[in-house]
């Protein structure tokens, strides 16, 4: 069975500096890596994904996260964050199937 | 376009009711996912339907029903609703199955059970 383990429940982070938030994923098969996004009383947005290819994945905001398949880790970073970045930020794996596991969420927390 | 919509936004039951809740996929989107997110956690996934038939399930008791319409319209049923079923249940479309098809969320439908 596949899990998701994001240790960071919050990360509170001056305006400008860079972060990381954590993931990794414990799964016996190849796996799917997701980062969403959920800002305050919204949806999930689809942040990036590692499919297959280069393991270092990059969104049109800034983020980047880098598939490291050793280390069973999936981590999303920002050189520089801004106010709009503070959100709830998910991680998530799938086998390829119907069913993605989420893991419970980091908290971004981004001081002026 | 518009996106994934969602009905109701709130709503309060009472303990062995049965609720409905419904969700409209994004126009062209024929996949529409279901998931349970209890305050303070992660999305769980409970179903996934696509060509209106069920593609998977989740661990969730027998409590717990959906269907998809001709429309690709989706309702989920939960009877005999316990405390522990309080939650923001998401809806989520994608024009196909599989992991290739990015998933878009609705804003959800909050549930309270008392």
């Amino acid at each position: 069975a596949q899990s998701v383990t994001q240790l960071d429940s919050q990360v509170p982070v001056f305006e400008e500096a860079p972060v990381e938030l954590r993931c990794n994923y414990s799964s016996s098969v190849s796996v799917y890596l997701f980062w969403y996004v959920q800002y305050p009383n919204q949806g999930l947005q689809l942040l990036l994904k590692y499919l297959s290819g280069s393991t270092l994945v990059e969104s049109i905001n800034g983020f980047e996260a880098e598939f490291n398949k050793s280390q069973t880790s999936f981590h999303l970073r920002k050189p520089s964050v801004h106010i709009s970045d503070t959100a709830e930020y998910f991680c998530a794996v799938s086998t390829g199937t119907y069913k993605y596991i989420f893991g419970t969420g980091t908290r971004l927390k981004v001081l002026a | 376009d518009a996106g994934v919509t969602q009905s109701p936004t709130h709503l309060i039951k009472t303990r062995g009711q049965h609720v409905t809740l419904r969700c409209s996929p994004i126009s062209g989107h024929k996949s529409v996912s279901w998931y349970q997110q209890v305050l303070g956690q992660g999305p769980q996934f409970i179903f996934q339907y696509y060509e209106k038939e069920e593609r998977g399930r989740g661990n969730f008791p027998d409590r717990f029903s959906a269907r998809q319409f001709p429309n690709y319209s989706s309702e989920l049923n939960v009877n005999a609703l316990l405390l522990g079923d309080s939650a923001l249940y998401l809806c989520a479309s994608s024009p196909g199955a599989g992991v290739a098809y990015e998933q878009y969320f609705g804003p959800g439908t909050r549930l309270t059970v008392t």
